[in-house]
Formats: structure tokens, sequence, C-alpha cells
């Protein structure tokens, strides 16, 4: 799977939208990019994920580059509660282990 | 959505005892399940792969006889962490992947072994 490169922290005022980019130079065709966040003490949190088209749920949105090379998740208003550890993983559909590196720290601020 | 249930949460035992943690998927079945591992500050690492009826596949550099796992049903693996010493000490979490082709995993809250 291919490996993703992640700004170590990153802050949001609380209201505003929360912007995480991911670099994934290396993609593969047939892999997909996951987005999971981690809140302390917890397990991780599956947000979304997509292959080359841009994705939105009822919590974020996903932007993916023409390219594929990066995309972007998008809390659209950030809260107290959205502060964690934000993970994006590329890995080929279905089955295989997802890696983990060391993602980014988001901190929400009031 | 997806629920992964683990339990237990939090484990505090003297060292030399053996520990069994299990992770059920609640509302899907699931083919394979993972195991990671999260030392303080650090990331997940996965520690072994368990598909149902099947021996669990090991990650390098972890002992299958330390942390022997059985995925019996298509909704429960277990983890037993065997004669277990303060340096196990960590954040066990499980995850779990069935249901149609391209969903996601779904993760337990984890369980946070302390070893004395």
């Amino acid at each position: 799977d291919a490996k993703t490169t992640q700004p170590t922290s990153m802050d949001c005022a609380e209201g505003r939208a929360a912007n995480l980019p991911c670099n994934h130079s290396t993609i593969s065709g047939n892999e997909y990019v996951y987005w999971y966040r981690q809140i302390h003490s917890q397990g991780p949190q599956y947000i979304i994920h997509g292959l080359k088209n841009n994705e939105t749920n009822e919590m974020a949105s996903l932007i993916i580059t023409e390219d594929r090379k990066s995309s972007t998740l998008i809390l659209p208003h950030a809260t107290l509660r959205d502060t964690a550890v934000y993970y994006c993983i590329v890995r080929v559909a279905y089955g295989n282990k997802l890696v983990f590196g060391a993602g980014t720290i988001l901190r929400v601020k009031s | 959505g997806a629920v992964v249930s683990q339990h237990p949460s939090r484990v505090i035992c003297k060292s030399g005892t053996s520990v069994k943690i299990e992770c059920r998927s609640l509302d899907f079945q699931a083919t394979t399940m993972f195991w990671y591992r999260q030392f303080p500050k650090q990331s997940l690492m996965l520690m072994a792969t368990s598909n149902e009826g099947s021996k669990a596949t090991y990650e390098q550099g972890v002992e299958k006889d330390k942390f022997l796992i059985n995925h019996a049903s298509l909704t429960l693996s277990t983890l037993t962490v065997t004669s277990a010493h303060p340096e196990d000490s960590s954040f066990y979490i499980c995850s779990a992947l069935g249901g149609p082709n391209n969903q996601p995993q779904h993760f337990g809250d984890g369980t946070r072994l302390s070893i004395l």
C-alpha cells in the first residue's frame, strides 16, 4: 500500500472549517484513500473514504486531486469534540490491512 | 452503523498472568478481524490479521506463541496475551471487516492492559 504524508499538527478555531491535507504521491489506480480519527483513549473512528471522486457524508467531505496524489479532509464546522488525531490511509479496497502512520493532531480551540 | 465491541475495556493484573481480550462484531459478520497495539504517544501498530476458521497471520516481530489469536466464528475473535509481563502493558485494539466489497473496517474501543 502507498505511503501517506500528513502535517504533524494543526489548529482550528471552533466553528470554522478544518482542512486536513494528505499527500499520497505513490498511490496506485486501485487504491482508496481512507480517513479515520482517534479521540484520546478510544479506538479509531471511520470518517470517509474515496477512490477518485470527491465524497461527502454527514461527518466530512473528501476532496481528491485529479492526479490522485493528494487529498484534503474537510470538517465544515469544527467543534471542540473534533479534537483528535486524524489518519489518512491508502489501501487496496476490501480485505487489506490498514497501516497507520503518525497522523495529524487537530486541536480545535474556542 | 457497524458496531464492534471489545471486552474488557481495562485489565490490571500481575506479571505472569494470561489475559484474554474479546472482539465481537455486533451487527455484521466479520470474515476478517485485525489486532493492533498502541503504546503511549505512538500510532497503532498492526499485530496480526485473523480470518474466521483459519490461522492468524502475524506481522513481523510479533510472537505468535505470546499473542494467541482465535477466530472461531464470524462474530468473535479473541487475543490472549500469555504470561504477560510489564512490557506487554499497552492499548490493544481490534477491528472487523465484513459486508460488501470496499466497506471500511470498524474498530472497537480498545482494551487498556496494565501488567504490574
